[in-house]
């Protein structure tokens, strides 16, 4: 059982490129979430899902996008990564609502030069 | 916007003295997490606070829920070395979109031996 994962652990892009960050759960879980962290800010929301096939915005949801195609995992696309998208990605996973801890994974941290 | 505060930002305490972090919402919460994050590491949950007045232990954490729901404290008492990290408390979003959570900046804590 390994909980949540994320790939890459680390990456390192210029400006204009794009990625994707992929999370995965074995939990079984409907809700996943996409968080950065940045020095001072904590976690901010940046889209999450409530189940297979669906997405919603979160806090900061510009310059991103996500896919839930398959209910164990969630996609976070970077279609043109600007130096402001430079963080650290959590995803995080949980098995209902606001009444449920979130799990979450190791981070991704992103680096756009 | 929804917001929820957190104070101290940052509290640096010889091993043996205690700790508290306070965590103030904008708006009634129908409940609130706590998380912990290692330096280095992901954010892990503590508790879960539902009931007005509500206070909770494990060993040396003290956690409680303000009588209007709106606030809640962490007290940590003799500090470890092991207590070291950042601790976040967290509150349903009540606008926006439901199942999601709204994270305070975080408290970090250092622990000098």
């Amino acid at each position: 059982n390994a909980g949540v994962t994320q790939t890459p652990k680390f990456r390192v892009l210029k400006t204009g490129q794009s990625m994707t960050l992929l999370c995965a759960q074995d939990m079984n879980h409907e809700y996943m979430y996409w968080y950065r962290q940045d020095p001072g800010m904590g976690l901010r929301l940046i889209h999450y899902s409530v189940g297979e096939g669906t997405t919603a915005k979160g806090e900061v949801p510009d310059g991103y996008n996500v896919s839930r195609l398959k209910k164990q995992n969630f996609l976070l696309g970077l279609e043109s990564a600007a130096p402001s998208q430079t963080s650290v990605y959590f995803c995080a996973s949980s098995y209902g609502g606001n009444y449920n801890e979130q799990f979450f994974g190791p981070g991704t941290r992103l680096t756009v030069l | 916007g929804q917001q929820v505060m957190q104070i101290p930002q940052y509290q640096h305490v010889q091993e043996g003295e205690d700790f508290t972090t306070y965590c103030n919402s904008s708006t009634t919460l129908s409940n609130i997490q706590w998380y912990k994050q290692r330096p280095g590491g992901h954010p892990v949950f503590l508790i879960q606070l539902v009931k007005s007045g509500e206070v909770k232990k494990q060993k040396r954490l003290t956690f409680q829920f303000g009588e209007a729901k709106k606030n809640s404290s962490l007290h940590i008492t003799a500090t470890q070395t092991t207590d070291v990290g950042t601790y976040f408390c967290a509150g349903p979003a009540t606008s926006g979109g439901y199942n999601k959570l709204i994270f305070g900046a975080g408290t970090r804590l250092a622990v000098h031996p």
